[in-house]
């Protein structure tokens, strides 16, 4: 199985600040990569797919990249609807997994 | 509307079983693959069983194979996981998802439904 990991696993930042999250693949999973907020007492929802393609009505602010085990999610100028959980998702092969995700908190 | 809904979730003992049911409104159902995915009660998530849209191919998590069944009907746009032998470890929140990319293949998650939560107690 592919073992996803995600740094840091909760941060607080500010409004307006930029913020980066790393998920890393045990293996190369070529741009196979997905991201995903939840709220509390929400569904997920999907931010990105495949690496770096944003999904219709996110927010430009929110940007990803990478490609073989290493990604990132990068939200600028961080808003107060931005707190939330972020996991990771490979689909290179099944089972398909998720990090553990990343706890965002805005101040 | 375009929704997901899923329903029977329930307390149950360890060792019973149980089967979940997911509704599918505003958009072709039979046109898509689907998943299930649980999350544990403050936990992260854990993707469980996928099947093709026309039902003929299946995948699951390790931790639920031999265990769990996925299977729809496409009539009723109706989504189904059926559990068995139901542990502890499985007391989850259970969502259903539709598959982004189509019928046969596998790449996002991009419809969720509110989740059905599952409980395995004595």
């Amino acid at each position: 199985d592919i073992h996803m990991t995600q740094t840091p696993s909760s941060l607080s930042a500010s409004v307006g600040d930029r913020v980066t999250i790393t998920c890393q693949a045990s293996q190369a999973i070529a741009s196979f990569l997905n991201w995903y907020q939840q709220k509390p007492g929400e569904a997920p929802n999907l931010l990105i797919s495949d690496a770096s393609d944003l999904e219709t009505g996110v927010p430009s602010r929110f940007s990803g990249r990478g490609f073989g085990t290493t990604f990132t999610l990068t939200i600028t100028s961080l808003q107060p609807e931005d707190s939330a959980t972020y996991f990771c998702q490979q689909h290179y092969k099944f089972p398909l997994t998720f990090g553990p995700g990343t706890k965002v908190h805005v101040k | 509307q375009v929704q997901l809904v899923e329903s029977g979730g329930d307390v149950v003992l360890p060792e019973r079983s149980l089967r979940l049911s997911c509704v599918a409104s505003g958009f072709s159902f039979s046109s898509y693959a689907m998943h299930w995915v649980r999350q544990a009660p403050g936990k992260g998530l854990e993707w469980v069983a996928f099947i093709w849209s026309d039902g003929t191919n299946e995948h699951y998590a390790d931790s639920v194979q031999g265990r769990f069944s996925v299977s729809r009907d496409n009539s009723k746009s109706a989504l189904y996981l059926q559990m068995s032998s139901l542990r502890a470890e499985d007391t989850a929140v259970y969502y259903c998802a539709r598959e982004s990319c189509g019928g046969d293949c596998y790449q996002d998650f991009d419809l969720w439904g509110q989740g059905t939560l599952v409980t395995v107690s004595s």
